[in-house]
C-alpha cells in the first residue's frame, strides 16, 4: 500500500513567520510529486511538479525542495500571509508503467494570524 | 484564467438512486481525471481518461461507475445505485499532458450525499 503522508497536521502562526512543512512518500518507487494549495470552498490549486532528486521550485514567497531518495519533499512559505491560510496537499506519482493516478497526502491546514 | 467547472456544486439523493455529476474540463486538455474525498479523509483517485477511454481506474471504481466524454466537452461520471458509502466530494481535474510532468487543474467539486 502507498502511503504519503504529511506533517504536521495542522500548523496556526502569526503573519510574518516562515513555515515550512514535510511530505513523505516511498523513495523506491518515486515517479512525480505535486503540490497544491487548497482554500475551503474553492478548487485545490496547483503549486509545483517535481520530478528529480535536489529539484527546488520556487513561486513568489512558496518553495519547495525533493529527496527522492529518502523520500520527502518540504514546502516552504516566506513571510507567512493571512491569505496563504489554506489546506497544502502533497500528492505522490508511483513509478508504474504510465500509471496517471495521484496519491495524496491527508494535507496541512495553515492558519495565518493577522 | 481558464477553470474546469462542475455541476451540482451540491447534490443530496437516495439510497439506490442514479446520479450524474458533470464536468467542464478546459478545452485544450488532453487527460481527465475523477477523485473524490470522503469527510476527513484523504482525497483519492478514482478513474482517469485519455483518447475517449479510461486509461486507469482504482479499485473502489466497480461496476456501478461509469464515465463519458459525449461530446468532446463534458466529462460526466455516473453512480448506478447509490449506497451510503459514496457520499463525498468528488472532484473532476484536467490536465494538458500525463500528470507524471503536469499540474492537474481540478473543479471545485460536487458534494454527494446520500440519505
Amino acid at each position: 500500500i502507498l502511503n504519503v503522508e504529511q506533517s504536521p497536521q495542522s500548523l496556526h502562526v502569526q503573519e510574518g513567520d516562515s513555515t515550512n512543512f514535510t511530505c513523505s512518500f516511498p523513495s523506491s518507487n518515486f515517479y512525480a510529486l505535486h503540490w497544491y494549495r487548497w482554500e475551503t470552498a474553492k478548487s485545490p490549486e496547483a503549486l509545483f511538479v517535481m520530478t528529480l532528486n535536489g529539484d527546488e521550485k520556487k513561486k513568489g514567497r512558496i518553495s519547495a525542495t525533493l529527496n527522492t531518495k529518502e523520500g520527502y519533499s518540504y514546502l516552504y512559505i516566506k513571510g507567512s500571509q493571512p491569505e496563504d491560510s489554506a489546506t497544502y496537499l502533497c500528492a505522490f506519482i508511483p513509478q508504474q508503467g504510465g500509471s496517471e493516478k495521484l496519491v495524496f497526502g491527508k494535507g496541512m491546514k495553515l492558519t495565518v494570524n493577522p | 484564467e481558464p477553470e474546469v467547472t462542475q455541476t451540482p456544486s451540491h447534490q443530496v439523493t437516495q439510497m439506490g438512486q442514479e446520479v450524474i455529476l458533470r464536468c467542464v474540463p478546459i478545452s485544450n486538455h488532453l487527460y481527465f481525471y475523477w477523485y473524490r474525498q470522503i469527510l476527513g479523509q484523504k482525497v483519492e483517485f478514482l478513474v482517469s481518461f485519455y483518447n475517449n477511454e479510461i486509461s486507469e481506474k482504482s479499485e473502489i471504481f466497480d461496476d456501478q461507475f461509469s464515465v463519458e466524454r459525449p461530446d468532446g466537452s463534458n466529462f460526466t461520471l455516473k453512480i448506478r445505485s447509490t449506497k451510503l458509502e459514496d457520499s463525498a466530494m468528488y472532484f473532476c481535474a484536467s490536465s494538458w499532458g500525463s500528470s507524471g510532468a503536469n499540474v492537474l487543474t481540478f473543479g471545485a467539486g460536487s458534494r454527494l450525499t446520500v440519505l
